[in-house]
């Protein structure tokens, strides 16, 4: 678990500023994923990473916006941040891409409160 | 894409009783089913998972079970103690595109709060 961490942990901003979140794992990890965790809805995906510079939309990408140039690293920028964007965020990777063989293993969250 | 419904939504069990947590998921296409355990400001970690081709798993006092005719999986705990509270989350996953650009995505139930009772 210890291979992928989350940075910052809590962060709290005001409705239309930028945020970045970062996520960063040491495995080597070809797939990257970004999860909000919300009260009465568990985890939704955000969006996900097969490999540097190859992103692609999940069920609530809205008002998100991710890159990835290098492996280790999947930001994820909210760019003008909004109230419904409270949530807890997390970062996951998984080794490979067929489902039944890779597991997805999560950091440990950012908690960010919209103002 | 998938949906996937968890129930009940809280449970509550004496120590020592037995709990059951039921999923039901939309897409046959869905191949592995995965179970996470939330503690309180943590984050989630997988407890037990299952392959499609596989109809019944166990690892010491959890088990889950698959029937993929009627699209449901269930987690079972026995012998609970008070360290098994936490949220549980069910998923189901299927591969989407190629290898090179898709991925495993999770679609997850909404979760059940186990409580423990001492």
């Amino acid at each position: 678990d210890a291979g992928i961490t989350q940075s910052p942990r809590y962060k709290i901003t005001e409705t239309g500023r930028q945020v970045t979140l970062m996520c960063h794992q040491t495995w080597s990890h070809s797939y990257m994923f970004w999860y909000r965790q919300d009260l009465g809805h568990g985890l939704r995906l955000i969006y996900y990473s097969a490999a540097a510079d190859i992103t692609d939309k999940g069920e609530v990408p809205d008002g998100y916006v991710v890159s990835r140039s290098k492996t280790e690293n999947f930001p994820l920028t909210l760019e003008s941040a909004t109230r419904s964007q409270t949530s807890v965020y997390f970062c996951a990777s998984s080794e490979g891409w067929l489902a039944y063989t890779d597991t997805q293993y999560f950091g440990p969250g950012t908690r960010l409160t919209v103002l | 894409g998938e949906n996937v419904e968890q129930h009940p939504s809280t449970l509550s069990v004496q120590e020592g009783d037995s709990a059951v947590i039921k999923c039901t998921y939309s897409d046959s296409a869905s191949n592995y089913f995965p179970w996470y355990k939330q503690e309180l400001g943590k984050r989630p970690q997988l407890i037990i998972d299952i392959r499609s081709n596989v109809g019944e798993k166990k690892d010491q006092r959890i088990a889950v079970t698959l029937n993929k005719t009627a699209k449901h999986f269930s987690l079972h705990i026995t012998e609970t103690q008070p360290e098994d509270s936490a949220v549980y989350f069910c998923a189901a996953s299927l591969s989407t595109g190629t290898k090179e650009t898709g991925a495993n995505n999770l679609f997850f139930g909404t979760g059940t709060r186990l409580t423990v009772i001492p």
